[in-house]
C-alpha cells in the first residue's frame, strides 16, 4: 500500500521567513499531488494541485515542487506570517478512475512574530 | 455557493451504541467521500459515492459500518455497534467529479467520542 511521509510533526519559524514542509511517497508514483491546509475543528481546504510531469507550481506565496526521482514534494510558504499557522496535509492520486486520495498525517506549522 | 453541510458537530455515545452523521454536499456534486480522521493523523477513505452508487467501500469495516446516498444528494454514515477505537473525526467531502483528480470540497465534520 501507499505510505506518505510528512517530515515533522511540527515546524515553527519566525514571521516573514519561508517555510518549508516535506512530503515523501513510497511504492507507486502518484499522478498527481494535491496539498491542503487543516484548521482545528476544521475540514481540509485545498491549496495547490501538481501533477507528475510539472516540477514546480506557484500561488501566490506558495510553492510546490515535484519531485519524481526522489519520491518527494516540497511545499513553501514564503514571507510567512501567524496567519499562516495551521496544519498541512499532502495527498496522493494515482490517477486511476476511482480517484483515491491517500493523505499524509500532516505537519503543524506554527508561525511566531 | 453554500459548503459541504455536516451534522452533528459533536457527538458522544457509549461503546455498543449506534451513531448516525449526516452529509449534504455541494449543490451539483457528483461524487461523496466520507473520510475518517483519527487524532494526529490524517484523513482515511472510507467510502467513495459516485451519484448514488457506491465505488469504492474496500476500506470501510462492513461489519459495523454502513453508509447511504439515496437520490444521490445527501448521504448517512452509520456505526452500530460503536467501538472505543471509533473515536475521531468523520468528514464528508465531494466533488464535481468532471475529470480526474479535482480538489476535494470538506465539511467541518463530526467528533465523536465513544466513551
Amino acid at each position: 500500500s501507499q505510505k506518505i511521509e510528512q517530515n515533522s510533526e511540527a515546524l515553527n519559524i519566525q514571521e516573514g521567513k519561508t517555510a518549508t514542509l516535506t512530503c515523501n511517497y513510497t511504492n507507486y508514483s502518484p499522478a498527481y499531488l494535491q496539498w491542503y491546509r487543516q484548521d482545528p475543528g476544521r475540514g481540509p481546504v485545498f491549496l495547490l494541485l501538481i501533477r507528475e510531469n510539472e516540477k514546480e507550481k506557484r500561488k501566490e506565496r506558495l510553492k510546490v515542487t515535484f519531485d519524481t526521482t526522489l519520491k518527494q514534494s516540497l511545499f513553501h510558504i514564503t514571507a510567512s506570517q501567524p496567519a499562516d499557522s495551521a496544519t498541512y496535509l499532502c495527498a496522493l492520486d494515482r490517477g486511476s478512475t476511482l480517484g483515491r486520495l491517500y493523505f499524509g498525517r500532516g505537519t503543524q506549522l506554527t508561525v511566531w512574530p | 455557493e453554500a459548503g459541504v453541510a455536516q451534522s452533528p458537530r459533536y457527538k458522544i455515545i457509549e461503546k455498543r451504541q449506534s451513531v448516525a452523521f449526516w452529509c449534504n454536499p455541494i449543490s451539483g456534486h457528483a461524487t461523496l467521500y466520507w473520510y475518517q480522521q483519527i487524532l494526529g493523523q490524517g484523513p482515511k477513505l472510507l467510502i467513495q459515492f459516485q451519484n448514488n452508487g457506491v465505488v469504492d467501500d474496500s476500506q470501510l469495516p462492513k461489519d459495523r459500518f454502513s453508509a447511504e446516498r439515496l437520490k444521490g444528494v445527501d448521504s448517512t454514515l452509520k456505526i452500530q455497534p460503536a467501538k472505543l477505537e471509533d473515536s475521531a473525526v468523520y468528514l464528508c467531502a465531494s466533488s464535481p467529479r468532471t475529470r480526474k483528480n479535482e480538489k476535494l470540497f470538506f465539511g467541518s465534520g463530526t467528533q465523536l467520542s465513544v466513551l
